[in-house]
């Protein structure tokens, strides 16, 4: 079964609103979550990583006031991309690493389509 | 030049074939490799997961990571259509979600 959740699947918003997409770890806590960005035909792309009870890290060239990340718990994190823009459709992707398992394997959720109108 | 490199395909081949998707990289210091299974407009299925060199199986999956030579390989045995899909290979120098980089993917098509 799935061990990362992610909602919603599918996302159409107008050009300037906000969108908030959620990701939850089932199965485990998770203090860290990362986001990751894909456009058609490319690969993943890290955007930020969630820190729990703290600041996300965010990668270079990645917009912190546009992408707001809050990891308010150990099993949900959430990203929001504020004033959306039709440039910002995309698959948008987390991932986690459970703290508890050997091995700490990478799971990732079914990713979300946001497409700005 | 990319870190990793991974020919973007499409690979396209009949049912039962044997099917090798390679990558390369640059960094000596990666120690982890990984390949994902993504489905149109699906999340990354974690397929196989190594460390450092050698070879490791999975049902009709084989991974080979050739460390002295920067190569990795994805091996298929008598594939299916339901194997059709984009493969990513992804390598970390630790097990850290947040040093993980990906190739390009290769699209598969297994045609029946």
């Amino acid at each position: 079964g799935a061990v990362v959740s992610q909602h919603p699947s599918r996302v159409i918003c107008k050009s300037g609103t906000s969108v908030k997409i959620e990701c939850r770890s089932l199965d485990f806590q998770a203090t860290t979550m990362f986001w990751y960005r894909q456009f058609p035909k490319q690969s993943l792309m890290l955007m930020a990583t969630s820190n729990e009870g703290s600041k996300a890290t965010y990668e270079q060239g990645v917009e912190k006031d546009k992408f707001l990340i809050n990891h308010a718990s150990l099993t949900l994190s959430t990203l929001t991309v504020t004033s959306a823009h039709p440039e910002d459709s995309s698959f948008y992707i987390c991932s986690v690493i459970p703290g508890d398992r050997a091995g700490n394997t990478i799971y990732f959720g079914e990713g979300s389509w946001l497409t700005v109108v | 030049q990319k870190e990793v490199e991974q020919d973007p395909g499409p690979l396209s081949v009949p049912e039962g074939a044997i099917v090798s998707l390679n990558c390369t990289y640059s960094n000596s210091a990666f120690q982890y490799f990984m390949w994902y299974r993504q489905y149109s407009r699906k999340g990354p299925e974690l397929l196989m997961y190594t460390y450092s060199s050698g070879n490791k199986e999975d049902g009709r999956f084989t991974a080979q990571v050739d460390k002295s030579s920067k190569y990795i390989s994805l091996f298929i045995r008598d594939s299916q259509p339901s194997d059709s899909a984009t493969y990513l290979c992804a390598m970390s120098p630790l097990n850290a979600g947040n040093m993980l980089t990906f190739g390009g993917g290769t699209r598969l098509m297994v045609k029946p």
